[in-house]
């Protein structure tokens, strides 16, 4: 158990680009969750899956943002057509129980 | 909208001190606190929780106080090391399911003087 893995650590696109990121929790956590922190800011709730289920989604989440955990496993997060405000630290946690999240050490999103 | 405050964007304390990291909530309905600590280029990793329930609760050198009254809480750390710079966040949430999701705050930098 390596803890919860982001990859790619950094990403640098350009305006209007799509990228993705993934996220590989811990094996026996059935619980995902996805955070965005801008500088200056906490992390902030994007959305949630308790196995393959996406559970709750943040109205921080627009229609250019989807996430997916296909068979409760690892889970990816595609931002389409991305604007220099999506430029944030994209993270990653996972639990097994409510509150007990591990997060992982992020994916840094650089859009220019 | 805010709903968790932390007032003090950066803490100088000297080696060896007490540290106090305070923290207000305007959200009624959160019922679970939780502080988290974190380095530069790594994510947030969990320090200490408290319940409602309860107007304290002790980990070794931390120690988290909740007055639910005045929606604020604190974190204490004592005595204060080298190790503890990092940034602090504080957390709040509702109880049970459906309410796993984490409000933070804007986090406290912590700077101990040696």
């Amino acid at each position: 158990d390596t803890g919860v893995s982001q990859d790619p650590r950094h990403k640098i696109t350009k305006r209007g680009q799509n990228v993705t990121f993934r996220c590989d929790p811990i094996s026996e956590h059935n619980r995902l969750y996805w955070y965005r922190q801008t500088l200056g800011q906490g992390p902030e709730f994007l959305t949630y899956f308790q196995n393959e289920a996406q559970l709750e989604k943040s109205r921080l989440l627009s229609d250019r943002f989807s996430a997916e955990r296909p068979k409760g496993s690892f889970s990816t997060l595609e931002i389409q057509r991305t604007e220099q405000g999506d430029s944030a630290m994209y993270l990653c946690a996972s639990s097994l129980e409510i509150y007990g999240y591990t997060f992982g050490s992020g994916t840094r999103l650089t859009v220019v | 909208d805010q709903q968790v405050k932390q007032n003090s964007p950066s803490l100088s304390v000297q080696e060896g001190r007490i540290s106090i990291l305070n923290c207000d909530y305007t959200n009624s309905m959160f019922d679970y606190f939780l502080w988290y600590k974190k380095y530069p280029a790594e994510g947030p990793t969990f320090l200490i929780s408290i319940s409602s329930i309860k107007d304290k609760n002790e980990d070794g050198r931390f120690t988290v106080f909740l007055n639910k009254s005045a929606k604020h809480l604190s974190l204490h750390i004592v005595p204060s090391q080298p190790g503890d710079y990092a940034v602090y966040f504080c957390a709040a949430s509702g109880i049970g399911f459906g309410n796993e999701k984490l409000t933070f705050g804007t986090g406290t930098r912590l700077t101990i003087i040696p």
